[in-house]
C-alpha cells in the first residue's frame, strides 16, 4: 500500500534553533518527493522537489535530503524564525499515473 | 514560479444554496487539476481529479452529484458545491498539474474557505 508517514506530528522550538522533520514512504513506483509549507488558512507552497537521483536540495534555510534506498526524506530548517510556524507536508509522486500521496504533515510552532 | 489562483477566497452561504469555486492556472496550461478539501488540523484529502475536456474522476466516498466539477479549458476548473449544508463547511484547495521537463508537479491555489450557515 502506498503510504507516506511523517514525524513528529507536531513540534515546538525556540526561535533561532534548528529542527529536522522526517518523512518515510512506501510509494512505488517513485517519481519525485516534494516538501510543502502550508500556513494556516492558505494553500501549500512548494519548498523543494527531489527526483530519484537527487539526495539533497536546498532552498534558503530549508534543506531536504532523500535516501531512495531506505525511502526516507528529511527537511532541515536552520535558524528558525517565527514565520516558519506552519504545517510541513511531504508529498510523494508515483510516476506514470501522476498520483500524489500526501503525508499527514508536521505542525511546527516557533516561539520567541 | 507557476501561479494558481482561486476565487473566491472565502464564502459564507445559507444552507441549501449552491456555491461555485474557480481554479485558474495563470501562467501555464494544466491538463489535470485536483480538488482537495481540508478540515482543521488535518491534511489535504483528495476529492477528485479533473481532466480537461472529460469527466472528473471522484475519490471513493465523494458524491459526484454533490460536488460538480467542470474543466472547460486548460486554465480553468470549477467546483460547484450543490445544495450546501453545514457539514460541507471546509477549506477547499485546488492544484494544477503540469510537466516541467520530465518532472511532474502540482501547484496549489491559495484555497477557498466555505462556511455554510
Amino acid at each position: 500500500k502506498n503510504q507516506v508517514e511523517q514525524s513528529p506530528q507536531s513540534l515546538i522550538i525556540l526561535e533561532g534553533k534548528n529542527c529536522t522533520l522526517q518523512c518515510n514512504y512506501t510509494v512505488s513506483p517513485f517519481s519525485n518527493l516534494r516538501w510543502y509549507k502550508q500556513d494556516t488558512g492558505r494553500g501549500p507552497v512548494s519548498l523543494t522537489i527531489m527526483t530519484f537521483s537527487e539526495n539533497t536540495k536546498s532552498n534558503g534555510r530549508y534543506t531536504a535530503t532523500l535516501d531512495a534506498d531506505t525511502k526516507q526524506s528529511s527537511l532541515h530548517i536552520t535558524a528558525s524564525q517565527l514565520s516558519d510556524s506552519a504545517s510541513y507536508i511531504c508529498v510523494v509522486s508515483s510516476g506514470g499515473t501522476y498520483k500524489y500521496i500526501f503525508g499527514t504533515g508536521t505542525r511546527l510552532k516557533v516561539l520567541a | 514560479g507557476a501561479v494558481v489562483s482561486q476565487h473566491p477566497s472565502w464564502v459564507i452561504c445559507k444552507s441549501g444554496t449552491s456555491v461555485k469555486i474557480e481554479c485558474r492556472s495563470l501562467d501555464f496550461q494544466a491538463t489535470t487539476m485536483f480538488w482537495y478539501r481540508q478540515f482543521p488540523k488535518q491534511s489535504l484529502m483528495l476529492m477528485a481529479t479533473s481532466n480537461e475536456g472529460s469527466k472528473a474522476t471522484y475519490e471513493q466516498g465523494v458524491e459526484k452529484d454533490k460536488f460538480l466539477i467542470n474543466h472547460a479549458s486548460l486554465t480553468l476548473s470549477t467546483l460547484t458545491v450543490t445544495s450546501a449544508h453545514p457539514e460541507d463547511s471546509s477549506f477547499y484547495i485546488c492544484s494544477a498539474h503540469t510537466l516541467w521537463g520530465d518532472t511532474d508537479t502540482q501547484y496549489f491555489g491559495p484555497g477557498t474557505r466555505l462556511t455554510v450557515l
